[in-house]
């Protein structure tokens, strides 16, 4: 079956630092991919998604790049924050109607 | 502004006692799931909805029960069989159509057991 799998945590970088969070994935069919983000005692919420091989998607200064040859949709940012300590899932979503979430990977970044 | 709103925020259940979370949604999405949330780990699906009056069990829905009588809403009930209650439950909703669209969360219950 569909499956995500992320880079165990947790991360901790220091502020300014880069950041790479780690998503490979195994689909029948062509699916869609996501980053999603969770701050303490919230929801997720999406931060970023890709819908085609080689689509690059971006937000806040989050990139990730849709790599259909090394089946993968790692997560990317230049220079971390404080604010950017949080839970990050990486999921994908087929033609039906259930998303596949990874287990989550948790980010701390230290001043 | 359109969203999903789960309530209450915390909730606390004595023994043998029956507690249902509540989720509404305005976003006009025809799915609409259930998540367990355990400290440090990921989500598992407890039940799922894609149409008013027809919802199938996820993978943990032993201990707990649903019902989807409207569109907008989708209430989760905790029940008494359940032993082990206590975790963070999130609601979300979702398009059935299109699979380039994501699913939307709500802010998530947390129930303790008193």
């Amino acid at each position: 079956g569909d499956s995500v799998t992320q880079m165990e945590g947790p991360v901790t970088l220091s502020e300014e630092a880069f950041l790479t969070i780690n998503c490979t994935y195994t689909a029948t069919g062509y699916p869609s991919l996501f980053w999603y983000v969770q701050y303490p005692g919230e929801g997720l919420q999406l931060l970023l998604k890709a819908t085609k091989a080689d689509d690059k998607g971006s937000n806040k200064g989050f990139e990730a790049t849709y790599r259909k040859e090394t089946t993968s949709f790692h997560l990317e940012k230049g220079s971390v924050q404080v604010s950017d300590s949080a839970v990050y899932f990486c999921a994908l979503r087929t033609g039906g109607f259930k998303t596949i979430f990874g287990a989550g990977t948790r980010l701390f970044v230290k001043a | 502004d359109g969203g999903i709103t789960q309530s209450p925020k915390y909730l606390f259940r004595k023994e043998g006692q029956n507690v249902t979370l509540s989720c509404e949604q305005n976003l006009n999405h025809d799915a609409m799931y259930w998540y367990r949330q355990d400290p440090g780990q990921g989500l598992r699906l407890i039940y799922y909805s894609q149409i008013v009056n027809d919802f199938q069990k996820g993978d943990i829905a032993e201990g707990y029960s649903v019902s989807r009588e409207k569109k907008e809403s989708f209430p989760l009930t905790v029940t008494s069989a359940q032993k082990n209650p206590t975790a963070f439950y999130l609601c979300a909703s979702g398009t059935t159509g299109e699979s380039n669209q994501p699913q939307h969360f709500g802010d998530g219950t947390r129930l303790s057991i008193l």
